[in-house]
């Protein structure tokens, strides 16, 4: 199986940026995916391919990848961006979903 | 619109049994991979389950490998999780989850969950 860790949180003030980290080995192989959790609501895709971002995600999310570490960058973080963040791989037929992250914003 | 409905969720004792469906409508249901993704209360996101478009190469996660089973009915549009020896652990939301890359950019739908808890 594989695993990918990530901090249990990020803080971080309006209009600062927030970095999320998410480790693991296989990902030196497979894209990442970045999710973003709200309470009560379903994940939505932030970023796929480890840099692209879908068409109607604000540009202050971005994506990076180095060797066996993926990160979500959030640019000038807003108050509403406040939410849970997962990475997340596929690798032949299974998948994985980060530890995830919990970014505050204040 | 793309649409994921999951149904069947419910309360069951520890070693029992359930089945839950997703119906989907709203894209061709039979060109994708599909995944079930659980979420237990104030936890987070895991990777259940998931197959292919045709039924073939199930995978599962080794906290329900041998237990679950994920099965589909193209014709009924109809994706499956069967849950058998269910524990307390298991207790959690189940997502039916749609995420894949195209030529395009990324199609990714979810379901709203349906709860499964687990007790006696």
């Amino acid at each position: 199986s594989y695993e990918l860790s990530q901090p249990s949180s990020v803080s971080v003030s309006p209009g600062q940026t927030a970095i999320i980290t998410c480790s693991g080995d296989i990902l030196t192989k497979k894209y990442t995916r970045w999710f973003q959790q709200k309470p009560g609501q379903a994940p939505v895709v932030l970023i796929y391919k480890d840099t692209e971002r879908p068409s109607g995600i604000p540009e202050r999310f971005s994506g990076s990848s180095s060797g066996a570490t993926v990160t979500l960058t959030i640019s000038g973080a807003q108050v509403e961006d406040e939410a849970d963040y997962y990475c997340y791989t596929a690798a032949d037929n299974i998948r994985v979903f980060g530890t995830g992250t919990k970014v505050t914003v204040l | 619109e793309e649409q994921l409905v999951e149904s069947g969720g419910g309360v069951v004792r520890p070693g029992g049994s359930l089945r839950l469906s997703c119906a989907a409508s709203g894209f061709t249901f039979e060109n994708y991979g599909m995944t079930w993704v659980r979420q237990a209360p104030g936890k987070g996101l895991e990777w259940v389950a998931g197959i292919n478009w045709n039924g073939g190469s199930p995978g599962y996660a080794d906290s329900v490998k041998g237990r679950f089973t994920i099965s589909r009915d193209n014709a009924k549009n109809s994706l499956y999780l069967q849950m058998n020896t269910l524990r307390s652990e298991d207790t959690a939301l189940y997502h039916c989850h749609l995420s894949t890359v195209t030529s395009v950019g990324v199609y990714d739908v979810w379901g709203q969950g349906t709860m499964v808890v687990v007790s006696s």
